[in-house]
């Protein structure tokens, strides 16, 4: 079973809409949970990286969340542009420096 | 150049054929990984390398798959006797150190194998 999951697997929002991604995790101890984009046809590239002290971290549009204590992060992204248009993946690192992925959110941002 | 770099781009190969993937991470970067990624799926963990300790094999599916990575920068992935479900996106990274906190990974673009 999957110890990264995330919610939902798609979703399509308009132009200047706001929207929130959803990570749950049952990884255990951990060290940092990271959130990447990932463009069709590019490799990943790092949004933000938590770790278990911090609540909060913002990149731009991009803001994550975490709850160690429920073990729940989010991603929101604020007033989406049509680039943000990707896929969205949550990773966790345990303590031992394995990362495990999240199958990843779909973004698609409509005019 | 500043990235992950990743060769092929993409990689058609028949069914029985070997294949090599090659990577140059980022100069400086210790740590490189291989992953790979089916569609709908999330990255699956394959190799990972730390400056001279012994490689983390771990993830490897079968053992017609290997990976080296000579002097400590340039890695390079082979698929032995390729089969149909090896057709996915193989993703290199790489990062200053594994498990070293706020230290990123930083992806190659991958390689697209088919297998037909």
């Amino acid at each position: 079973k999957n110890q990264v999951e995330q919610s939902p697997q798609s979703l399509i929002i308009l132009e200047g809409k706001n929207c929130t991604l959803q990570c749950n995790y049952t990884v255990s101890p951990f060290s940092n949970l990271r959130w990447y984009k990932q463009d069709t046809g590019r490799g990943p590239v790092s949004l933000t990286i938590m770790t278990f002290s911090e609540n909060t971290k913002s990149n731009g549009r991009y803001t994550a969340t975490l709850d160690a204590d429920t073990k729940q992060s989010s991603l929101h992204i604020t007033a989406s542009q049509l680039s943000d248009s990707a896929s969205y993946i949550c990773v966790v690192d345990d303590s031992w420096g394995k990362l495990q992925f999240g199958a990843g959110t779909q973004v698609v941002v409509t005019p | 150049g500043a990235g992950v770099s990743q060769s092929p781009s993409n990689k058609v190969t028949e069914k029985g054929k070997d294949v090599e993937l090659r990577c140059d991470p980022i100069s400086g970067h210790t740590a490189l990984y291989w992953y790979r990624q089916s569609l709908g799926q999330g990255l699956e963990f394959l190799i990972y390398f730390q400056g001279n300790s012994a490689p983390d094999k771990s993830g490897l599916p079968s053992d017609r798959f290997s990976a080296e990575r000579t002097g400590g920068s340039v890695s390079t992935l082979t698929i032995q006797r390729t089969q149909q479900e090896d057709s996915a996106v193989y993703l290199c990274a790489s990062s200053q150190a594994r498990g070293s906190g706020n230290s990123p990974l930083h992806f190659g673009n991958g390689t697209r194998l088919t297998v037909t």
